[in-house]
């Protein structure tokens, strides 16, 4: 089945330390997105990639940057993690950017920071 | 502005009855769609079912239905023969004008055996 992967599932890092989080898709979208969910929240959007094309979400701190090497692999990366980082991340695709557009997730990457 | 309501943050239902989550939106496109996300606890965002706003025709994907109601801008889900597993946060979104989608705030619902 075509899908949205992540992984790891859980990963837990360090005050500081960085770290990278991954997200593949069998689906050959064009576009793959970053969201950042905290408890019991709607998720947040950090980023996006239409293509090769990097898109950042103007509140999206600079701590946070991501990675897109072909169609099918895209990363975020934390560079300091911070206490308030503990989250879920999500990955999504959609097809294309033309709007409306259905976006597909990831199982998610529950981060700890400690 | 475009936004989403949720205005039900929890909901409870006694298994095999019905349930509706309620939705309203603002938008000033023409075209636009609507989804119902569902998200178990600590588990995947699943998309439940999808409205594209062109068609009067409400969406329907087994045991879950839509009202539809363009004019008055709502999008209620509804749950038929719920069952333990529809326990859940259950997000509604849009998706026009932007490649951003507009999540309401959820609403938790949970199943009660």
């Amino acid at each position: 089945d075509a899908m949205v992967i992540q992984n790891p599932r859980y990963q837990v890092t360090q005050f500081g330390k960085p770290v990278t989080l991954s997200c593949s898709q069998t689906l050959n979208h064009n576009v793959m997105y970053w969201y950042q969910q905290k408890s019991s929240q709607a998720p947040k959007l950090l980023f996006h990639y239409y293509d090769k094309d990097f898109n950042n979400e103007a509140d999206t701190p600079d701590n946070f940057q991501s990675r897109r090497p072909n169609t099918s692999f895209c990363f975020l990366d934390i560079r300091s993690p911070g206490l308030g980082d503990a989250a879920m991340y999500l990955c999504a695709t959609s097809r294309d950017q033309g709007y409306p557009e259905t976006q597909y997730f990831g199982p998610g990457t529950r981060l700890l920071v400690l | 502005a475009q936004t989403v309501t949720q205005s039900q943050p929890e909901m409870s239902v006694q298994e095999a009855e019905t349930v509706t989550l309620s939705c309203t939106y603002d938008t000033s496109e023409n075209n636009y769609y609507l989804f119902w996300y569902k998200q178990p606890p600590s588990r995947q965002m699943i998309l439940v079912i999808r409205q594209e706003a062109y068609k009067q025709q409400n969406a329907t994907e087994n045991r879950f239905s839509v009202n539809f109601q363009k004019a008055a801008k709502s999008f209620s889900l509804k749950i038929s023969d719920s069952q333990l597993g529809d326990t859940a946060m259950y997000f509604c979104a849009l998706s026009s004008g932007t490649y951003k989608y507009i999540f309401g705030t959820g609403t938790r619902l949970k199943v009660l055996a």
